[in-house]
């Protein structure tokens, strides 16, 4: 079966500007989670949803960050007035439920702030 | 204060060597243990986890890890590598005060010289 997508692959903005970014979780997940990676680091958390709830937002790093997940399917993270300390990889990944399951993890989006 | 430590961030060997790589996390409670891996241009897949049970757990392609709650450790190991084990490897916990949430290590780069 088809495994969590993410798009766009590579996104190049100026600053400044905002930016959005979906996941598609795997079909039956309940879970959607959203990190962020920095060259030669680990992924970083920023946020979960079990369905369309937002059940931890604390990795957030400011309120120009905000992820939603309407339908409780697809997710999309929203940076607004972007900034050059964005650019980063954004990882999504989706469990079937958040008890503590394995994550399984989309290709990530690429972003770089110009 | 890092959650999740990995002890090296670069290791190169020769195929046929034996690979370690430890982690330590720093929390008492009920954790569920990951490592994950990156090959390159890939995205992260799980490459073994431990939820319970035996605490020598084998994963995929002869891995496996050990672990040693005493030591708060769960180290990787394979007997054997090959070239094609070139990538970066990521350890993660899952908290059971923060089960939505995985935390990273910073990551190994093993580089598998023919």
């Amino acid at each position: 079966g088809a495994g969590v997508s993410q798009s766009p692959r590579y996104k190049v903005t100026k600053r400044g500007q905002d930016v959005a970014l979906r996941c598609d979780p795997i079909s039956g997940h309940v879970s959607l989670y959203w990190y962020r990676q920095a060259l030669g680091q680990g992924p970083e958390f920023l946020t979960y949803f079990n369905y369309e709830a937002q059940q931890d937002k604390s990795g957030l790093p400011n309120d120009r960050f905000s992820a939603e997940r309407p339908e409780g399917s697809i997710s999309t993270l929203t940076i607004q007035r972007t900034e050059q300390r964005d650019s980063a990889m954004y990882r999504c990944a989706s469990s079937l439920s958040s008890g503590g399951n394995e994550q399984y993890f989309g290709p990530g989006t690429r972003l770089t702030v110009t | 204060a890092q959650s999740v430590s990995q002890h090296n961030h670069h290791v190169i060997l020769s195929e046929a060597a034996s690979l370690e790589l430890g982690c330590n996390y720093s929390y008492g409670g009920t954790v569920n243990l990951f490592w994950y891996v990156q090959y390159p241009g890939q995205h992260l897949q799980l490459l073994l986890k431990y939820f319970s049970g035996d605490p020598l757990v084998k994963g995929i392609k002869g891995f496996e890890a050990e672990f040693i709650k005493s030591k708060f450790s769960f180290n990787l190991r394979k007997p054997s590598v090959q070239w094609s084990d070139t990538a970066e490897y990521f350890c993660a916990v899952n908290r059971d005060d923060s089960w939505g949430k995985l935390q990273f290590g910073a990551g190994t780069q093993v580089v598998v010289t023919p």
